[in-house]
Order: structure tokens, then C-alpha cells, then sequence
């Protein structure tokens, strides 16, 4: 059971643009939820989070949009960049004892310039 | 920029061999994770352990798996007897979990290739 969706499954855009990758979840009890890109031939590597007290998280051209009643949150990349193209993942981490994150299935972004 | 420490980077095993992948949390971190990610691109949840206790870890019904972090000596993942399917990225990934920090920072991950 996929219990983090991701969308959508690739995203092409151009250079100075801003990309919008989108993910859902369905387990209330998650209360983290990090993104990471990859890029080919490594591992993934954390971007950016954020815990539902609150609905936004900047760090620079990366922000965090969430949406608790929704159970939606969103990465905007501000300006995008050829060296951002990469496979992003969402993924959301119940905390506690259970700690374990459940990723979703990634979305690979091709920046063109 | 993760300073977790994964051996070795690539790993290639026959049918039924043993296959055994190594991972040095970052200092600190008392807490380590191990994943599977496969060939397109999911991710498994496999193992975590705080210190040298493990908090969970998925049904690993045929047993095959095995996994410990002992204390002073790397955390090891060890594959009983491979099989293709198993061929995965496998990634480990330590974190602080204090208040404020639930960050996981994977190491760049043991490549495991069963023939």
C-alpha cells in the first residue's frame, strides 16, 4: 500500500523557471516530511523539510508548501537551474518509535537551458 | 554534505553467496537505518537500531536478512544467501533524533549485484 503519492512522475522545464512537485499522504500520524534529491549514480541527499506546525519552509530557492487539512505538500524550485536536474523525492516519517521514512516514487527533473 | 561511510560501494555476488555491506553512522548519530532501493527507484524501509537495540525492522519472512550495529564496530547487513531479486541499491542512513532533528543523511550506498 503506497502510503505517499508523488507527482507528477517527471517535469520538464526551462532555465529560470519555477518547478512545483507535488506529494500526498494518507497517515495522519506523519508529522515530518523531507525532501531529497538524487542525482545519477549517488545517493539520495536531504533538500529541504518540514513539520506541520507549519506551512512553509524556505532555504533559498527551495520552499516547502503544506497543507495539513489537505494532506498535500509541494516543493517549489525558484529559478531552476540545469545543475538542478535530478530525481526528487518526497517522504514522510511518523516519528517516534516508528520512525521509519516511506518515500514516494520520485519525480525526475530535466531543466533545459 | 553526509560524512555516513558505506563498504563496500559495489558488490557483486553469485546466486546463494553471501553478501555482507557496511556502514559507519555519522559521529553522534545514534540512530541507523537501513533501505533497499531497487531498480526503479522504490525505496524499502529494511532495519533501524538506536545504538545497538533495534526499534524496527520489516517482516523478513524468509530470514535471509540479518543486521546489527554493535557497539565500537560498524553496523553490517548481511544477505544469507542471495538472490536475484536482491540486486538493489542498499542505503544506510544514521540520524541525531533529538528535539529538533529528525534529519536522515544517507551514506552513498553498497550497490549489490547477484548474477
Amino acid at each position: 500500500q503506497q502510503q505517499v503519492r508523488q507527482s507528477p512522475q517527471s517535469l520538464t522545464v526551462w532555465e529560470g523557471e519555477t518547478a512545483i512537485l507535488n506529494c500526498s499522504y494518507e497517515d495522519s500520524t506523519f508529522d515530518y516530511f523531507p525532501w531529497y534529491h538524487q542525482f545519477p549514480g549517488e545517493s539520495p541527499a536531504l533538500l529541504i523539510a518540514i513539520r506541520p506546525v507549519s506551512n512553509k519552509k524556505e532555504d533559498g530557492r527551495f520552499t516547502i508548501f503544506f497543507n495539513k487539512r489537505e494532506k498535500k505538500f509541494s516543493l517549489h524550485i525558484a529559478d531552476s537551474q540545469p545543475g538542478d536536474s535530478a530525481t526528487y523525492f518526497c517522504a514522510a516519517e511518523a516519528g517516534g518509535s516508528n520512525a521509519k521514512l516511506t518515500f514516494g516514487k520520485g519525480t525526475k527533473l530535466s531543466v533545459k537551458s | 554534505n553526509s560524512k555516513v561511510i558505506q563498504t563496500p560501494r559495489y558488490l557483486v555476488k553469485g546466486q546463494g553467496q553471501k553478501a555482507k555491506m557496511r556502514c559507519i553512522p555519522e559521529k553522534g548519530h545514534p540512530v541507523v537505518f537501513w533501505y533497499q532501493q531497487n531498480k526503479n527507484n522504490e525505496f524499502k524501509f529494511l532495519i533501524n537500531f538506536q545504538n545497538q537495540e533495534v526499534l524496527q525492522q520489516i517482516d523478513m519472512t524468509e530470514k535471509r536478512f540479518s543486521a546489527e550495529c554493535p557497539s565500537n564496530s560498524p553496523c553490517s547487513l548481511e544477505i544469507q544467501s542471495s538472490e536475484a531479486g536482491d540486486s538493489a541499491l542498499y542505503l544506510c542512513a544514521s540520524s541525531a533524533r533529538d528535539r529538533s532533528s529528525y534529519e536522515q543523511y544517507f551514506g552513498p550506498g553498497t550497490r549489490l549485484t547477484v548474477l
